[in-house]
């Protein structure tokens, strides 16, 4: 069974101050795909990355960066000079395949920026 | 890029009462279909996967006899709460994929509320 933790429930920060959110993850795919998102008030869920199990490079887009271990299964998630903007829900997810298999998400972590 | 819709947005209907949550996809020809349910402060739970044409595949503890979901196109699945209570109400969203190699597109979600 796949399993997600995401064990920060909720943080808060003051804007232009970096954060980090947690994520760990179980499963017993070889093959298997991670993915973030945000899910503001509104409610939609906005896809920020996702990333395969064979690729564990570092990514960098503009102020979010993602680090990925497999070693320690984790794959958290860094947001740079945090905006009041960044305030959300994040969710880290996890699936054994791209478009037909669910995703199985972790608890999220409510993200508040303090201006 | 991909879009998913939902109708309605919103919706207040009283128990007893049957309800039904549309799920498009606009731009491409959904072979898969999710259904997630997201009470409030926690987290997405899969309900049911749909396959065009076949029957739906549902989650361990998740009625099918009330929470009908019918994906008769490759444009359009339906999600039918039958005889709605307050423990029902609660923010649907759908995703849809047009293959296993593909993203999962999700909808903006539909709050039901039951009175």
């Amino acid at each position: 069974a796949q399993k997600v933790t995401q064990a920060q429930t909720e943080i808060s920060v003051v804007e232009k101050e970096d954060v980090t959110l947690d994520c760990v993850y179980e499963t017993r795919d070889t093959t298997y795909y991670l993915f973030w998102y945000k899910q503001p008030p509104s409610g939609e869920l906005v896809f920020l990355i996702r990333r395969n199990s064979f690729d564990e490079q570092n990514e960098i887009s503009g102020r979010y960066s993602w680090n990925f271990q497999k070693s320690t299964s984790s794959f958290n998630f860094t947001i740079t000079a945090s905006q009041v903007v960044d305030s959300a829900v994040y969710f880290c997810a996890l699936s054994s395949n791209f478009g037909n298999e669910k995703l199985t998400f972790g608890t999220g972590t409510r993200l508040t920026i303090i201006p | 890029g991909a879009v998913v819709s939902q109708h309605p947005s919103w919706v207040i209907c009283k128990s007893g009462t049957s309800v039904k949550i549309e799920c498009r996809s606009l731009d491409f020809q959904a072979t898969t279909m999710f259904w997630y349910r997201q009470f409030p402060k926690q987290s997405l739970m899969l309900m049911a996967t749909s396959n065009e044409g076949s029957k739906a595949t549902y989650e361990q503890g998740v009625e099918k006899d009330k929470f009908l979901i019918n994906h008769a196109s490759l444009t359009l699945s339906t999600l039918t709460v039958t005889s709605a209570h307050p423990e029902d109400s609660s923010f649907y969203i759908c995703s849809a994929s047009d293959g296993p190699a593909y993203e999962q597109y999700f909808g903006p979600g539909t709050r039901l509320t039951v009175t």
